[in-house]
């Protein structure tokens, strides 16, 4: 199992730039969700999946959006890149009350 | 609502001294608890967990005990190595809000030999 994944690892926009982050997971989780680590703020929620065909929005859901297709996939779109959205942002799935993260997408927007 | 409370760092501490991280949470119902734990470069990997009150998490020698009637988490480890360098994070998952993870902000841990 490669458990989950994510790519890229490292990317640069320009403001008001668009791109997807991806994330696959290979555990048949139901659950999947996203995040952002930024300093001194811990992780913060961004949106959710209970399943394929369901989201819901986080704590910080400005900026993204996310749709589930597939049990497997969960992709993170950022509509219109802005400074604030630099970050490092994780995907994470769940199953039996633990959560699985990815190894992070460290993103720059200048 | 539910929120997660941990100790403010950075913590640095000499090879072999005991650690304490506080934490303390808010929340409904009655949540499972969690240690987990960022080596540098990596994602979060969970250390250790309690889901119900008095239980006892424990982990490549680090432990933490569910106290509710303190509403605490404390992570001890006896004798912290090198390799223990590393950001760690305590957090909750309640039924009552659909088994969403709650964070603490992260306390930043290095070891020196």
């Amino acid at each position: 199992n490669a458990g989950v994944t994510q790519t890229p690892k490292f990317q640069v926009l320009k403001t008001g730039q668009s791109m997807t982050l991806q994330c696959a997971q290979d555990m048949n989780h139901e659950y999947m969700s996203w995040y952002r680590q930024d300093p001194g703020m811990g992780l913060r929620l961004i949106h959710y999946s209970v399943g394929a065909g369901i989201t819901d929005q986080g704590e910080v859901p400005n900026g993204y959006n996310v749709s589930r297709s597939t049990t497997e996939d969960f992709p993170l779109r950022l509509l219109s890149a802005a400074p604030s959205q630099t970050s490092v942002y994780f995907c994470a799935s769940s199953k039996g009350g633990q959560l699985f993260f990815g190894p992070g997408t460290r993103l720059t927007v200048l | 609502g539910n929120s997660v409370t941990q100790m403010e760092g950075p913590v640095t501490l000499s090879e072999e001294a005991f650690l304490t991280i506080n934490c303390t949470y808010t929340a409904t119902g009655y949540p499972s608890l969690f240690w987990y734990v960022q080596y540098p470069g990596e994602g979060l990997q969970l250390l250790l967990k309690a889901t119900k009150a008095d239980d006892k998490g424990s982990n490549k020698g680090f432990e933490a005990t569910y106290r509710k009637e303190t509403t605490s988490f404390h992570l001890e480890k006896g004798s912290v190595q090198v390799s223990d360098s590393a950001v760690y994070f305590c957090a909750l998952s309640s039924p009552n809000t659909g088994n969403q993870f709650y964070f603490g902000t992260g306390t930043s841990l290095t070891v020196i030999p």
